[in-house]
């Protein structure tokens, strides 16, 4: 069973750093790609960043790039969201995903329960 | 790629038909997918690839289209779907629409 459990959320300033884990299992780790999808209090749900199997190549939205950096350890079988420079509108629940098919960007098809992160004074 | 989903707020009642839509704004190549997210749990895959149903989906749910233009449907609403629905495209970028919460009449 694909198990995916996120950790590392919290109550952080404005201009911190904060970072998120993502425990994997139930799957080779290293065969997905993985990412990170958030969902402000009761707003939609946003795109935030995908890495590629091996850890080379990511991605990100313009709203986090160059404040986020997602990476992975595939022998631990973990994903991780470093986030700096947080601002208010990054509070949300944060959200580790599994792609559906291996070795490709697809649909994020397994979600963890995801971490609330809160930003403010 | 933005994604535009209407209506934002459906009303049905149970053993209706629904129809909800999700329109891009450039081409998606049918790389269209479709998410149910109930209150407090994370969103759940409903179909990939704008047609293609999730293992362990129920047969009630479908989905269609082509270009810019998607449609997710249920053919006899369970109150077990009231829930919000997004759309997600990764033709271009990766986008999700901005959901339909689907409530009963």
């Amino acid at each position: 069973e694909v198990q995916l459990v996120e950790s590392g959320g919290g109550l952080v300033q404005p201009g911190r750093s904060l970072k998120l884990s993502c425990a994997a299992s139930g799957f080779t780790f290293s065969n997905y790609y993985m990412a990170w999808v958030r969902q402000a209090p009761k707003k939609g749900l946003e795109w935030v960043a995908t890495i590629s199997t091996s850890g080379s190549r990511t991605y990100y939205p313009d709203s986090v790039k160059g404040r986020f950096t997602i990476s992975r350890d595939n022998a631990k079988s973990s994903l991780y969201l470093q986030m700096n420079s947080l601002k208010s509108e990054d509070t949300a629940t944060y959200y580790c995903a599994r792609g559906l098919i291996m070795y490709t960007t697809d649909y994020p098809a397994y979600w963890g329960q995801g971490t609330l992160v809160t930003v403010s004074s | 790629i933005q994604l535009t989903q209407s209506p934002s707020l459906l009303s049905a009642s149970v053993g209706d038909r629904v129809t909800l839509s999700c329109k891009g704004s450039q081409n998606i190549n049918n790389y269209l997918a479709w998410y149910q997210q109930k209150l407090g749990e994370a969103p759940k895959l409903l179909i990939y690839k704008t047609n293609s149903l999730q293992t362990g989906i129920p047969s009630r749910f479908s989905g269609s289209g082509s270009g810019t233009d998607y449609t997710l449907t249920i053919s006899s609403l369970h109150s077990e779907d009231l829930a919000t629905y997004y759309c997600y495209q990764y033709n271009n970028g990766w986008t999700f629409g901005g959901g339909t919460k689907l409530e009963l009449k």
